[in-house]
């Protein structure tokens, strides 16, 4: 999914398929990048963090990538199921500068699994 | 362990009324956060505090205060409430500016 528009872009997969989240980023000087897993009714939870230096974390069924070339993150989730049916955020902090501390989010990605 | 907690949950205020949300975090943590979300959207920053003591402008601040009371507080006033102004808040904090945010559950405000 790629951010379009002012609403949130959709990705639906089956159960069991590997998923591939995007997210680009606005701040070249951002060095510490999260993702979020929000469900309907509720607040964001973390899923997965990536500071600057690295290109490439991984967790258990996720891994998120980092293209500081092109201001790019994507989060992909292993075999798929229907609890991870949620909206995916990507935020992205500048820990230095005139923008200390200041957390912001992308827009976000609702993504579906069919059982 | 509670984490973060808003209060109220609901709240229904008419136009021009005055309101203060709050939020309190346990975890001794020295960044807090407010967001509004609208219906279908993202998460957009109202103010943060990266430590106690300071607070920052996010991308929406315009119709709001906020005030970091202590290290554990962190609350954001409407002072006189529009339409526009209808959406979930979510209050967050981290430990530090670069580690994970936790959420509140959120506030769902309605100005009529």
């Amino acid at each position: 999914g790629e951010s379009v528009g002012l609403h949130l872009p959709t990705l639906s997969v089956q159960e069991g398929d590997n998923s591939i989240i995007n997210c680009a980023y606005s701040n070249s000087a951002s060095d510490y990048f999260i993702w979020y897993k929000q469900e309907s009714g509720k607040g964001p939870q973390f899923i997965i963090d990536i500071r600057s230096n690295m290109d490439k974390r991984q967790g258990q069924r996720v891994t998120v990538l980092l293209n500081k070339t092109v201001k790019h993150l994507s989060l992909q989730i292993a075999a798929t199921q229907p609890g991870d049916s949620a909206v995916y955020f990507c935020a992205e902090v500048n820990a230095g500068g005139t923008s200390y501390g200041k957390l912001t989010f992308g827009q976000g990605t609702i993504l579906t699994v069919h059982p | 362990n509670a984490g973060v907690t808003q209060t109220p949950k609901f709240q229904v205020l008419k136009t021009g009324q005055s309101m203060t949300l709050q939020c309190a975090q346990d975890m001794n943590h020295n960044s807090m956060y407010w967001y509004r979300q609208d219906p279908g959207m993202g998460l957009r920053l109202i103010y943060y505090s990266a430590s106690e003591g300071t607070t920052d402008k996010g991308e929406v601040p315009n119709g709001y205060n906020v005030s970091r009371l202590n290290k554990r507080e962190f609350s954001l006033r409407l002072e006189s409430a529009a339409p526009s102004q209808t959406s979930v808040y979510f209050c967050a904090s981290s430990e530090l500016v670069n580690t994970e945010a936790f959420f509140g559950q959120g506030t769902r405000l309605t100005v009529v």
